[in-house]
C-alpha cells in the first residue's frame, strides 16, 4: 500500500472550534492535496501544495488554511468550524515518477461539526 | 462546465452484464486515473493511463488522447463491483481534477 495516512479518521467538533487534519506521506511526492467530498458534489479541491511552503487555493478554499513545513506533512486547518464544513475530507499525493504520474489517496477523515 | 465530465451518473446492471463508464475532459493532461470507492470506503486507484489501453482482471481502461476521452469497461459484472467509479486527470502542476463519479449498482 502507498504510504499516505490521514489523522484523525473521525472527529466530532463544536461550531466555532479550531480543527486541524493531518496528511502524512512516505512517498516523497511533490504534490499534496486536500479535497472534500459531499453528496451531489463529488470531490472538490480545497487547497493543494506543490512543494514545501508552496501552496495554492482550490475551488472551495474559504474557511480553510493549510501549511506544509516539510515534504511529508500537509495540514488542513479549519480556524473556526461551521456546520457547512461537515464532510469527508480526503488527502491525495501525486508526482511524476519513472512509472508515470502517480496518484495515491488517503482513507478519508469524517468530520462532523455540531 | 466541469473540466472532467463522466457519464452516466448512475448505472444499474444485472450480474454478468458488460458495463461501460465514460469520461471526457477538456484540459491538457499528463495522465488519467480511474478510481473506485465503495460505500463508506476510501479511494482506490484502479488504473493510470497516458495512452492506449490497460487491463486488470475483468477491468479494461482505454484512452483516446486526441478525442480527450476515456472509458472504463467491466466484463462479467458482479455485485461486488457495486461502487462509485471516479475519473480524475492530472494536468498542469500535476494537479488532480476529479469527475463527479458514476454510481454503479450490480444486482443478482
Amino acid at each position: 500500500d502507498a504510504g499516505i495516512t490521514q489523522s484523525p479518521r473521525h472527529k466530532v467538533t463544536e461550531t466555532g472550534t479550531p480543527v486541524t487534519l493531518r496528511c502524512h506521506q512516505t512517498e516523497n511526492h511533490r504534490y499534496m492535496y486536500w479535497y472534500r467530498q459531499d453528496p451531489g458534489h463529488g470531490l472538490r479541491l480545497i487547497h493543494y501544495s506543490y512543494g514545501v511552503k508552496d501552496t495554492d487555493k482550490g475551488e472551495v478554499s474559504d474557511g480553510y488554511s493549510v501549511s506544509r513545513s516539510k515534504t511529508e506533512d500537509f495540514l488542513l486547518t479549519l480556524e473556526s468550524a461551521t456546520s457547512s464544513q461537515t464532510s469527508v475530507y480526503f488527502c491525495a499525493i501525486s508526482d511524476n515518477t519513472g512509472r508515470g504520474t502517480e496518484a495515491f489517496f488517503g482513507q478519508g477523515t469524517r468530520l462532523t461539526v455540531v | 462546465k466541469n473540466e472532467v465530465e463522466q457519464s452516466p451518473q448512475n448505472l444499474t446492471a444485472q450480474e454478468g452484464e458488460f458495463i461501460t463508464i465514460n469520461c471526457s475532459y477538456s484540459v491538457g493532461i499528463s495522465a488519467l486515473h480511474w478510481l473506485q470507492q465503495h460505500p463508506g470506503g476510501g479511494i482506490v486507484s484502479l488504473f493510470m493511463l497516458s495512452s492506449g489501453k490497460k487491463k486488470h482482471g475483468r477491468l479494461i481502461a482505454t484512452i483516446n488522447i486526441q478525442e480527450k476521452h476515456s472509458s472504463l469497461h467491466i466484463t462479467a459484472s458482479h455485485p461486488r463491483d457495486s461502487a462509485v467509479y471516479i475519473c480524475a486527470v492530472t494536468g498542469t502542476a500535476s494537479k488532480l481534477t476529479f469527475g463527479t463519479g458514476t454510481r454503479l449498482q450490480v444486482t443478482l
